[in-house]
């Protein structure tokens, strides 16, 4: 089975630096999604990783570690639109790559 | 292009009826998936279809809901015999390729009283 683990909420003041944490345990990984998901709206696509290290797009990044089971999406210059909840899912190897999601953080911004 | 449709975007039902939902997914999107979330958690897995053939099924499905996508094209999502239970947000997602994130529709809220 899999199991996906992320805080379940964080809170950041408008204009700063957070950092979202995500741990799974699967078996057969193939990468790491991050989506964002406003309250009552579909979740967008935000990032893919599949090798280890950091990738960068914008005022977000996400790095993923393999070897540690173990991912996190930075969001810098925070604003308050970036309030929402931020959803880890991992994809695994074989057949078409099947996507489970985690619970989801949900992140507030305040001034 | 205009994305993933669903309809409809609400739904009210009473409870043991029956309910159909309708998925478009983006054209050239060959691979089509079904999710259910309720408040406070993430998306769970319903189904997949690879044009027109439902390759997985979730055991969470219980033989109250049946999907299909007869031309490769639409989908559609019936739940019959509705309990409260079923009630949440359906998402649908398309996505071209194994690797390509999914792009999902605004999905369909049900809410059985």
């Amino acid at each position: 089975g899999q199991n996906i683990d992320q805080p379940t909420e964080m809170t950041a003041t408008e204009g700063a630096i957070v950092q979202i944490n995500c741990t799974y345990q699967t078996s057969g990984f193939n990468g790491l999604f991050w989506y964002q998901q406003h309250a009552g709206e579909a979740p967008t696509f935000l990032s893919y990783n599949v090798l280890d290290g950091l990738e960068e797009k914008g005022r977000f990044s996400s790095f993923l570690s393999r070897s540690k089971g173990y991912s996190y999406l930075l969001l810098k210059e925070l604003q308050m639109k970036d309030s929402a909840s931020y959803l880890c899912a991992v994809s695994l190897s074989g057949g078409y790559q099947k996507v489970t999601f985690g619970i989801g953080t949900k992140l507030q911004v305040i001034p | 292009d205009t994305g993933v449709s669903q309809d409809p975007r609400h739904k009210i039902t009473k409870r043991g009826q029956n309910v159909t939902f309708r998925c478009d997914p983006i054209s050239e999107h060959n691979r089509l998936y079904w999710y259910r979330q309720t408040l406070g958690q993430g998306p769970e897995f319903l189904t997949y279809f690879q044009n027109e053939a439902q390759l997985e099924k979730s055991r969470l499905l219980s033989d109250r809901f049946s999907a299909e996508r007869p031309k490769g094209s639409f989908s559609t999502l019936e739940i019959q015999r509705t309990e409260q239970g079923d009630s949440a947000m359906y998402l649908c997602a398309s996505s071209a390729t194994a690797s390509g994130g999914y792009t999902f529709g605004s999905g369909t809220r049900l809410t059985v009283v």
